[in-house]
């Protein structure tokens, strides 16, 4: 079956500019999850949604960072003022939800460089 | 807080040596889960075990293999009969028990398996 999605795969934007990444959950995962990933450091976590709320923000780093999960399925990263340090690979995973722990499934990742 | 060290940042080894990826883990809680994940130059994470914290048997699957110490928080990985497709970079990974919470990522190890 489809695995996590996300589009664009690569994003060139300019520092200051607002950009959007867009995120594919596996049908049927209720969780889904945002970290992102620099150069040769483990994955870092941004915000996790369970359904439509975002059960924890605690990751995201500053108020320019934004996500929503209007349906409970597809998910939207958005940056505003886009900042050099903003570089990075943005990875979304899903897992199938609450109750126990399950192993989440990563999709491919948006490498986006802010130039 | 929790806390995740993989002390080896690059190993290299010849095709058909043995080798094991250290993960050292810190965290509060009595009920945690660790992971650990592949990552090959293509970039998508795969998940390779959930071990939860009251199952401290070693688990072998393959040609891997898993060893869980709760009394030195330890959960190595090791390849035994190493192979060059085995080349990627492994995470190990932490979760507290109290939902699909986010992972706690460690920097990473690079294998590199040299044929």
């Amino acid at each position: 079956g489809a695995g996590v999605s996300q589009t664009p795969s690569n994003k060139v934007t300019e520092k200051g500019k607002y950009v959007e990444l867009r995120c594919d959950p596996i049908s049927g995962h209720t969780a889904l999850y945002w970290y992102r990933q620099s150069l040769g450091q483990g994955p870092e976590f941004l915000i996790y949604f369970q359904g439509t709320g975002a059960a924890d923000d605690s990751g995201l780093p500053n108020d320019r960072f934004f996500a929503v999960r209007p349906e409970g399925s597809v998910s939207t990263l958005k940056i505003q003022r886009t900042e050099r340090g903003d570089s990075a690979v943005y990875l979304c995973a899903s897992s199938l939800g609450r109750g126990r722990v399950y192993e989440q499934f990563f999709g491919p990742g948006t490498r986006l460089t802010v130039l | 807080a929790q806390k995740v060290t993989q002390a080896q940042t690059e190993i290299s080894v010849v095709e058909k040596e043995d080798v094991t990826l250290d993960c050292v883990y810190e965290t509060r809680d009595t009920t945690y889960y660790l992971f650990w994940y592949k990552q090959p130059p293509s970039g998508e994470l795969v998940f390779l075990i959930r071990r939860n914290s009251f199952d401290e048997q070693n688990e072998i699957s393959g040609r891997y293999s898993w060893n869980f110490q709760k009394s030195t928080s330890s959960f190595n990985f090791t390849i035994t009969a190493s192979q060059v497709v085995d080349s990627a970079v492994y995470f190990c990974a932490l979760s507290e028990n109290s939902g699909n919470t986010p992972l706690v990522f460690g920097k990473g190890t690079r294998l590199s398996v040299i044929a």
